[in-house]
């Protein structure tokens, strides 16, 4: 059965520390993995990692994938309250109908204290 | 403005009572789905559409039915919501291949 894993399922840090969020997954037919925000409302959209050792970077946010150990990290340099969320770890699959399947992790919520 | 727009964004019902969620894409997505969020649960997919008039079961189908008529909706039915089905439900759509566009969620209590 295809799974996502996220660690830690929480955390609480202060404003200014670095954090690195993990996601290990174990599935069949891969085509990429996605990172998500979650505040209050819907999930909004970070990152979409497909190749192996190539970071993605927006502001102080990073990620990158490891598709030959099963994991991505997510990494927020120089924290803020505003980067308190849930973040969300999917995996994008081929499903048996030849139509793309997503699978959610069960998500990290940080933490972010001033 | 592209987006994803559910109604209603909050309701509360009764047990047996049939209700519809709509779901709204302006983007032209092939691509449509439905998840329910529940703590320590993550986000589980309903229902999932490819297009008009093809759905199909995602991982927790029961007790619920969707249709596709046309390509920018995609509601979801609930014909006799039970206790269990209070959740926050979320629908989503894409482009084939594309990153899921979410909507701003439905918060649902059935008592």
């Amino acid at each position: 059965e295809d799974k996502v894993v996220q660690s830690p399922l929480s955390l609480v840090v202060h404003e200014g520390d670095t954090v690195t969020l993990n996601c290990s997954y174990e599935v069949t037919n891969f085509r990429s993995l996605l990172w998500y925000k979650q505040e209050k409302k819907a999930p909004t959209f970070l990152f979409m990692l497909t190749s192996s050792g190539i970071e993605k970077k927006s502001g102080r946010l990073s990620s990158i994938l490891d598709k030959k150990e099963l994991f991505s990290i997510l990494n927020i340099t120089a924290t803020q309250t505003g980067d308190s969320a849930v973040y969300l770890c999917a995996v994008v699959v081929l499903g048996v109908n030849r139509d793309d399947k997503i699978i959610f992790g069960k998500g990290t919520r940080l933490h972010i204290l001033p | 403005e592209a987006q994803v727009t559910q109604n209603p964004r909050y309701l509360i019902t009764v047990t047996g009572k049939k209700l519809t969620v709509t779901c709204s894409q302006n983007m032209n997505h092939e691509y449509m789905s439905w998840y329910r969020q529940d703590p320590g649960l993550g986000l589980r997919q309903i229902y999932y559409s490819m297009n008009v008039e093809v759905t199909d079961k995602g991982d927790v189908p029961e007790g619920y039915k969707v249709s596709r008529k046309e390509k920018r909706n995609f509601p979801l039915i609930l014909e006799s919501p039970s206790p269990n089905q209070t959740s926050l439900y979320f629908c989503a759509s894409s482009f084939r291949q594309g990153t899921p566009f979410f909507g701003q969620g439905t918060r649902l209590t059935v008592v």
